[in-house]
């Protein structure tokens, strides 16, 4: 079975500021896909960034990326230029990537506070 | 607007009583899925299905039961069976045909036993 890790319950940091969130994960597949995603107050849960896994290249999205390190099993969030508007719970998830198989592991998340 | 709708929105039911949570998309996706979210725990599948007609338990789906009978809905049903229902419920969709086969979500469901 697979198993994400969200070492860091609760962070703050001041707005502009650049801030890190941590992700561990446990699996045994060699092909699957890690996302992150944003659940505001509203708690409407939101994609934040994808990353395949047998794609080197790290993922962007505007000031969001990601450092993946595949032998670490390893899956950070990088938000750039922090803004009141990021304040959330941030989840990690992985997925298989087999067909028929395309169930969420999530992580406990991350509660995010931007500060003024 | 495409999307997945949620209602209620907030559920309140008296123990020994069984609850029905609707959930409908019209993305036209093939896969559905329930999810349970409890403070500290993240999201757990309580129940996912891939076509019409056909569902698979998840995680935690012990006092739960789901039908999957169109394409658009996928009603949860929380039975009085289920020890501590309290929690949110968040319904998501996906289709099959692309992958990585990213989860949309609804706004969900807040349910409290009395």
């Amino acid at each position: 079975a697979q198993t994400v890790t969200q070492s860091q319950p609760e962070m703050s940091v001041q707005e502009a500021e650049t801030v890190t969130l941590s992700c561990t994960y446990d699996t045994s597949e060699n092909n699957y896909y890690l996302f992150w995603y944003k659940q505001p107050p509203s708690r409407q849960m939101i994609l934040v960034i994808r990353q395949e896994a047998y794609k080197q290249q790290n993922a962007t999205e505007n000031r969001f990326s990601v450092n993946f390190q595949k032998a670490a099993k390893s899956f950070s969030l990088k938000i750039s230029d922090s803004q009141l508007g990021d304040t959330a719970m941030y989840f990690c998830a992985f997925m298989k990537a087999r067909r028929g198989n395309e169930k969420l592991t999530f992580g406990t998340g991350t509660r995010l506070t931007i500060i003024p | 607007d495409g999307g997945i709708t949620q209602s209620p929105k907030y559920l309140f039911r008296k123990e020994g009583q069984n609850v029905t949570l609707s959930c409908e998309q019209n993305l036209n996706h093939d896969a559905m899925y329930w999810y349970r979210q409890d403070p500290g725990q993240g999201l757990r599948l309580i129940y996912y299905s891939q076509i019409v007609n056909d569902f698979q338990k998840g995680d935690i789906a012990e006092g739960y039961s789901v039908s999957r009978e169109k394409k658009e809905s996928f009603p949860l049903t929380v039975t009085s069976a289920q020890k501590n229902p309290t929690a949110f419920y968040l319904c998501a969709s996906s289709t099959r045909w692309t992958a990585p086969n990213e989860q949309f979500f609804g706004p969900g469901t807040r349910l409290t036993v009395l």
